[in-house]
């Protein structure tokens, strides 16, 4: 079976910086595009970052550009968003998901890790 | 590229769904739905406008056309109680976008 487990979340102060990991298992990892999206609790889905099946290729939302660095280690099934000058406006959960057949729909998505940015 | 939803949809248990993705012309683009109760991650729900994954009940079904998307669900189930959201890839951005969501309130 397919699953995605993230972890990193927590509690960090503004300015601060964390990584997030998404462990994947269950498919052949190397080939698909992966994604971090995150959910404000009680508000809508959005899209963060997103890495290629090799990891040379990234992309990032506005907001997160210049802040938050995606990354994959193929030997590990594992992608990565290290997120630094984080702001109050970062507090969300975060998934991590797999991109169907790149630049398709989210076919799995993990349960999400939550980070709370808070002084 | 804006993705409109409405905020809520109020159904009886039994009758049927429909929950729309307005967008520019999202009839050109492919339409992703998600279906996410509670407290749960979200889920793929239809891919590609109208394919149903594997695991997804035939109640569900998708369609776009010019400048709307939407999502049916047929015989509405008390469990399908959840917030829906619409997706496209923007190609301006390239990257994926998604619509603010729709609360599906079965009564």
């Amino acid at each position: 079976d397919v699953q995605l487990v993230e972890s990193g979340g927590g509690l960090v102060q503004p300015g601060g910086s964390l990584r997030l990991s998404c462990a994947a298992s269950g498919f052949t990892f190397y080939n698909y595009w992966m994604h971090w999206v995150r959910q404000v609790p009680g508000k809508g889905l959005v899209w963060v970052s997103r890495v290629n099946s090799d990891g040379r290729s990234t992309s990032y939302a506005d907001f997160v550009r210049g802040r938050f660095t995606i990354s994959r280690d193929n030997s590990k099934n594992t992608i990565y968003l290290q997120m630094n000058s984080l702001g109050v406006e970062d507090t969300a959960v975060y998934y991590c998901a797999r991109d169907r057949a790149g630049r398709g729909g989210s076919d799995y998505w993990g349960q999400g890790t939550l980070v709370t940015v808070s002084s | 590229y804006v993705l409109t939803q409405p905020p809520s949809v109020s159904v009886a248990p039994g009758r049927t769904a429909r929950m729309t993705c307005g967008g520019n012309n999202i009839g050109s683009k492919s339409v992703h739905w998600y279906q996410q109760r509670p407290g749960q991650a979200p889920v793929l729900v239809i891919s590609y406008d109208d394919d149903r994954p594997s695991g997804i009940p035939e109640r569900f079904s998708g369609s776009n056309s010019g400048d709307t998307a939407s999502l049916t669900i047929s015989r509405v189930e008390v469990g399908d109680e959840a917030d829906y959201y619409c997706q496209v890839w923007d190609t301006d951005t390239d990257h994926p976008l998604f619509g603010g969501g729709t609360k599906l309130t079965v009564l």
